[in-house]
């Protein structure tokens, strides 16, 4: 099966920064690959998602980037604010047969003020 | 449109205990998931199922039982509860592959 690394597992940036969380598959047949924001106490939500056939897509201040030869995408955040802290979740799915969304562990990103 | 909706919200089981965690969404979603989220490990897959009348293991199946008689619920049992299944409960549901996951509130379950 699937199988997402995701790294760091901690980020701690300072407002305005920028924070990249990168993760890395390993089904060269999975071709969706959603990120996931969770903040305290709540639910993981979608803020962005990409398709094997798009190498970037943006949207505001997050980004997400697929390099499908290496098999690894990453999430950027430009001019980081405190309510971006939250966990995020990577994700890597397939279509075609029984659809399991494979998460990576997630990465906790904190901004101080 | 409630969305997923799972009931309940917190639970403290004693060892040995049973209980149903009970997952409802209304937006006719074919597939739908019971996750756990422990501290460190991300979401790990319990069970999921693909439509009405199917269910299947994922990665940490032992322990559970699910049930999918309706295509709006999916039900998650813990036979005889463990110290263990102490965690934190998402379901999710999809309506189609490569679509975005929809997650209930989640269930934070101890079991003393």
């Amino acid at each position: 099966g699937e199988n997402v690394e995701q790294h760091p597992s901690t980020l701690s940036v300072q407002e305005g920064d920028s924070a990249v969380i990168k993760c890395t598959y390993s089904d060269s047949a999975s071709n969706y690959f959603p990120w996931y924001k969770q903040e305290l106490g709540k639910r993981p939500q979608l803020i962005i998602d990409i398709r094997s056939n798009v190498g970037e897509k943006k949207d505001q201040r997050i980004a997400v980037t697929l390099n499908k030869t290496a098999k690894h995408f990453s999430l950027h955040i430009t001019e980081t604010q405190p309510e971006d802290s939250a966990v995020y979740f990577c994700a890597a799915g397939r279509s075609g047969g029984s659809y399991i969304p494979t998460f990576g562990r997630g990465t906790s990103l904190i901004v101080h003020p | 449109n409630a969305g997923v909706t799972q009931t309940p919200k917190f639970r403290v089981l004693k060892t040995g205990q049973s209980m149903t965690l009970l997952c409802a969404q209304d937006m006719n979603h074919e597939y739908m998931y019971w996750y756990r989220q422990d501290p460190g490990m991300g979401l790990r897959l319990i069970h999921y199922s693909v439509g009405e009348g199917t269910t299947a293991k994922g990665e940490v199946p032992d322990g559970y039982n699910v049930s999918r008689l309706k295509k709006q619920n999916f039900l998650l049992g813990l036979e005889s509860a463990a110290p263990s299944q102490t965690s934190v409960y998402f379901c999710a549901s999809v309506d189609r592959p490569n679509t975005e996951a929809f997650f209930g509130q989640g269930t934070r379950l101890t079991v003393v």
